[in-house]
């Protein structure tokens, strides 16, 4: 199966300031990857897909970039509202789909 | 508006059995294919299976092979997860997901979870 590396599991930050997160693949996945947001006791929302494309009704502070085994979630002016865990996940392999551990944004 | 509501969690002692429920609304739910993704309590996000829209194909986590068994009834638009001889391993907050529009399988849609406990 594809392993997926997330970095870093947790990132102290502070409103307005600029983050990023990595996900490493283990193989190549193409561009099949999305990026999830998490609050505490709800269902994780879906926020881009195909590793650029932003779901319809996330904000466009939030980007993704990457290919093959790199990629990145961008969120370019933190807002209160986005202090969550962030997961990965690869489906260049539908059969067995795969996700990063997280990455836990906190406030700084 | 897209819902996914899931049912039939609870609490069961290991070796037993239990089959989740997902209703699904909003959506041709027979367009689409369909996952439940589990995340066991303080942990990550665990892909457990999926179902090909007509039910042609399903897929599991290696984990859960021989034991989960996941199906579907278009007629009744829901999505189902035979769960037997559960481990305490298995105790996790259970989400139903929907395949997203765009090409390949992640997940637009989530219902609100239900939790299973499997625990002496």
């Amino acid at each position: 199966d594809i392993q997926m590396t997330q970095s870093p599991s947790t990132l102290s930050a502070s409103v307005g300031d600029r983050v990023t997160i990595t996900c490493r693949a283990s193989q190549s996945i193409s561009s099949w990857l999305a990026w999830y947001q998490q609050k505490p006791g709800k269902a994780p929302n879906l926020l881009i897909y195909k590793a650029s494309n932003l779901e319809s009704g996330v904000p466009s502070r939030f980007s993704g970039s990457g290919s093959g085994t790199e990629f990145t979630l961008t969120i370019s002016s933190l807002q209160p509202d986005d202090f969550a865990t962030y997961y990965c996940q690869q489906y260049n392999n539908y059969r067995a789909l795969t996700f990063g551990e997280g990455t836990k944004v906190e406030i700084k | 508006e897209v819902q996914l509501v899931e049912s039939g969690g609870g609490w069961v002692q290991p070796g037993e059995s239990l089959r989740l429920s997902c209703a699904a609304s909003g959506f041709t739910f027979s367009s689409y294919w369909m996952n439940w993704v589990r995340q066991a309590p303080g942990k990550g996000l665990e892909w457990v299976a999926n179902i090909k829209y007509d039910g042609g194909e399903e897929y599991y986590v290696d984990s859960v092979k021989g034991r989960f068994t996941i199906f579907r009834d278009n007629a009744k638009n829901s999505l189902y997860l035979q769960m037997n001889s559960l481990r305490v391993e298995d105790t996790a907050v259970y989400y139903c997901a929907r395949d997203g529009v765009d090409a390949g399988v992640y997940f637009d849609s989530w219902g609100q979870g239900i939790l299973v406990t499997v625990s002496s």
